[in-house]
């Protein structure tokens, strides 16, 4: 079946801990997305990608990073410098960035708690 | 600028009863897309419908309607008989035509009750 595999699905760190999310899809999507998700809160884009080995900055990319050696693989990590990670991450994918074939299908989320 | 407002923050129904959720854009392009998502308790965002902005047409599928008016920069959602099932947050989002990013509104959060 054709998807979206997010993991781990809970993830605990300590304050001054990077981290890494996992995102990888099967849909052979062009485009992927990262977004922060606070609770009672609409999504909030990260960073996305447009095309394997590039990706751009969206509304809250300070003290994230990102990378997309493959077209399939898109991982978020979340570092120090995130003075407030705790949040339900999603991770989402679309066939292209613009134009009649840009919904986005999400993943399960990984909701990351700061200890 | 885009922006989409949800401006219902939660509704809650009896199950059986038909609820409509509301959805109001700002853009300056011609050309855009709209989205509706639903999101359960389990926190996957499931994509429902995809309107473009040169298709007005209503749109039926099953117990779901979507209302789309240009005249009033809204795209509203109907449920008809909603259902226990029908328990979630739902997004309205808007891209623009070319090269920009999807904006998506605060989510209205719909409560059916049996």
């Amino acid at each position: 079946d054709g998807g979206i595999t997010q993991s781990p699905k809970y993830l605990f760190r300590k304050e001054g801990q990077n981290v890494t999310l996992s995102c990888e899809q099967n849909l052979n999507h062009d485009a992927m997305y990262w977004y922060r998700q606070d609770p009672g809160q609409g999504l909030r884009l990260i960073y996305y990608s447009q095309i394997v080995n590039d990706f751009q900055k969206g509304d809250i990319a300070e003290g994230y990073s990102v990378s997309r050696e493959k077209k399939e693989s898109f991982p978020l990590t979340v570092t120090s410098a995130q003075k407030n990670p705790t949040a339900f991450y999603l991770c989402a994918s679309s066939v292209s960035w613009t134009g009649d074939y840009n919904e986005q299908f999400f993943g399960p989320g990984t909701r990351l708690t700061v200890l | 600028a885009q922006k989409v407002t949800q401006a219902q923050t939660e509704i809650s129904v009896v199950e059986k009863e038909d609820v409509t959720l509301d959805c109001v854009y700002e853009t300056r392009d011609t050309t855009y897309y709209l989205f509706w998502y639903k999101q359960p308790p389990s926190g996957e965002l499931v994509f429902l419908i995809r309107r473009n902005s040169f298709d007005e047409q209503n749109e039926i599928s099953g117990r779901y309607s979507w209302n789309f008016q240009k005249s009033t920069s809204s795209f509203n959602f109907t449920i008809t008989a909603s259902q226990v099932v029908d328990s979630a947050v739902y997004f309205c989002a808007l891209s623009e035509g070319v090269g920009f990013k999807t904006i998506f509104g605060a989510g209205t959060r719909l409560f059916v009750k049996a």
